[in-house]
């Protein structure tokens, strides 16, 4: 079955501890990018991919990192966690080209950080 | 300013009636894309409609149809016949130069029985 999923769904978290959230998908998707949902924002992009070993930063990606070694997975990190980066984060993946190239949306994670 | 526009927080329409969720954007890019996405309560997001800037024709599938004005960067969503399980948060996007993606505040669609 064609999915990208996210690990783990949930995740409670203390202020400066690392963590990472997992993505792969198993579609040979080339673009793959991580978003954050918070409650009257709808949804903000912090980092996408376009390729293997390519990161841009989206719109809010302070505080966070990524790497892209591999073309499946696509992990988040967060070197030291502050309670404003508790929110629903997703991942999702998409061919680079051809129409209509649409995002294919992992479940979500949702993040506490105390 | 806001590259993706939603003006509506929350809509409501009879059950079998037809609603229009709007959306407008802001791009100087000739190339982009435009999605639609729902997100039911259950928090996944359902990919629903997707129009290219240089589509000549308002892009359908099923109940779901995009009504594209160009001049006007708009990018409205209709849904004909809604039904019960309509009922969600609507998300209008927008893929830039192909490279980074830009959503709306969303829209909340209440079906009434």
């Amino acid at each position: 079955e064609a999915q990208v999923t996210q690990n783990p769904r949930y995740l409670i978290t203390v202020t400066g501890k690392k963590l990472t959230v997992t993505c792969s998908q198993n579609m040979n998707h080339e673009y793959m990018s991580w978003y954050r949902q918070d409650p009257g924002l709808g949804l903000r992009q912090i980092y996408y991919s376009m390729n293997v070993e390519v990161t841009d930063k989206g719109d809010v990606p302070e505080g966070y990192k990524v790497s892209r070694k591999e073309k499946r997975n696509f992990p988040l990190i967060l070197e030291s966690p502050s309670p404003n980066q508790t929110s629903l984060y997703f991942c999702a993946s998409s061919f680079s080209w051809g129409s209509p190239y649409e995002q294919y949306f992992g479940p979500g994670t949702r993040l506490t950080v105390t | 300013a806001q590259k993706i526009t939603q003006t509506q927080p929350g809509m409501f329409v009879q059950e079998k009636e037809a609603v229009t969720l709007d959306c407008t954007y802001d791009t100087s890019d000739p190339s982009y894309g435009l999605f639609w996405y729902k997100q039911p309560s259950s928090g996944e997001m359902i990919f629903l409609i997707y129009q290219g800037s240089y589509d000549q024709q308002n892009a359908t599938e099923g109940r779901y149809s995009l009504n594209f004005q160009k001049a006007r960067k708009s990018a409205n969503l209709v849904i004909s016949a809604s039904q019960l399980g309509d009922s969600a948060m609507y998300f209008c996007a927008m893929r830039e130069g192909g490279n980074q993606f830009y959503f709306g505040t969303g829209t909340s669609l209440t079906v009434i029985p």
